[in-house]
């Protein structure tokens, strides 16, 4: 069965100080991956997806980056935080077919302060 | 710009009633649509889905309506039970396998 490992669980880290959060999966090959984030009010917001390695697109302009050094490794950075890039950040897998679920990881809850 | 919307930040219903939560979506594109429950500081898991061929999706005591010309899906959950509190989550997804998420209506169900 496929298994989607998400860490740290939480983080906290002070302005300005570099951000590596890492997400792998389990199970299956040449999955879609995603990196979302969830702030108050708004739901969860897509940040980068991946449909291979060293594929990735973003989707909003912002403080962090994403690489996909392999198949099924999953990594979000930043060099310098700030204090609006707090949140709890999420990373997903997806088949690549049609019509499929996404499924997440445990989640990151990253406080900059 | 939310391309899908749940207007309905909370809701709270009794035990053993109907629990109907909202979703709207504005791009016609879409043709996949999802629920996930979440629970504090943990990720979503998925519920149920319902493809843009069909009107509705059942699984026990969820069931998903889809009306494509108002561009509005519901789930419906039906006995409503205290594990059932939960924040729900719509989302929809097109031929892109994106998956955009509303909001979230927060669930109480009330012993």
């Amino acid at each position: 069965s496929q298994t989607i490992h998400q860490w740290p669980a939480t983080l906290v880290q002070p302005v300005g100080s570099p951000l590596s959060l890492e997400c792998t999966v389990e199970g299956t090959s040449n999955p879609n991956l995603y990196w979302y984030r969830q702030a108050a009010g708004r739901g969860l917001q897509l940040l980068f997806y991946s449909v291979g390695i060293g594929q990735i697109s973003s989707e909003v302009p912002q403080n962090l980056s994403a690489s996909r050094p392999q198949d099924r490794q999953f990594i979000l950075s930043s060099k310098k935080l700030l204090l609006s890039d707090s949140g709890f950040y999420l990373c997903a897998w997806s088949g690549d077919d049609m019509n499929t679920e996404a499924f997440f990881g445990q989640g990151t809850r990253l406080t900059v302060v | 710009d939310q391309q899908v919307k749940q207007n309905s930040p909370s809701l709270s219903v009794q035990e053993g009633r109907i629990s109907i939560l909202n979703c709207d979506y504005t791009n016609s594109m879409f043709d996949y649509f999802l629920w996930y429950k979440k629970y504090p500081a943990e990720g979503p898991t998925f519920l149920i889905s319902i493809s843009s061929i069909k009107d509705k999706n059942e699984d026990g005591r969820f069931t998903v309506f889809l009306n494509k010309s108002a561009k509005h899906l519901s789930l419906h959950i039906v006995p409503s039970q205290p594990g059932d509190s939960a924040v729900y989550f719509c989302a929809a997804s097109g031929n892109f396998n994106k998956f955009y998420f509303g909001s979230g209506t927060k669930l109480n169900v009330k012993p």
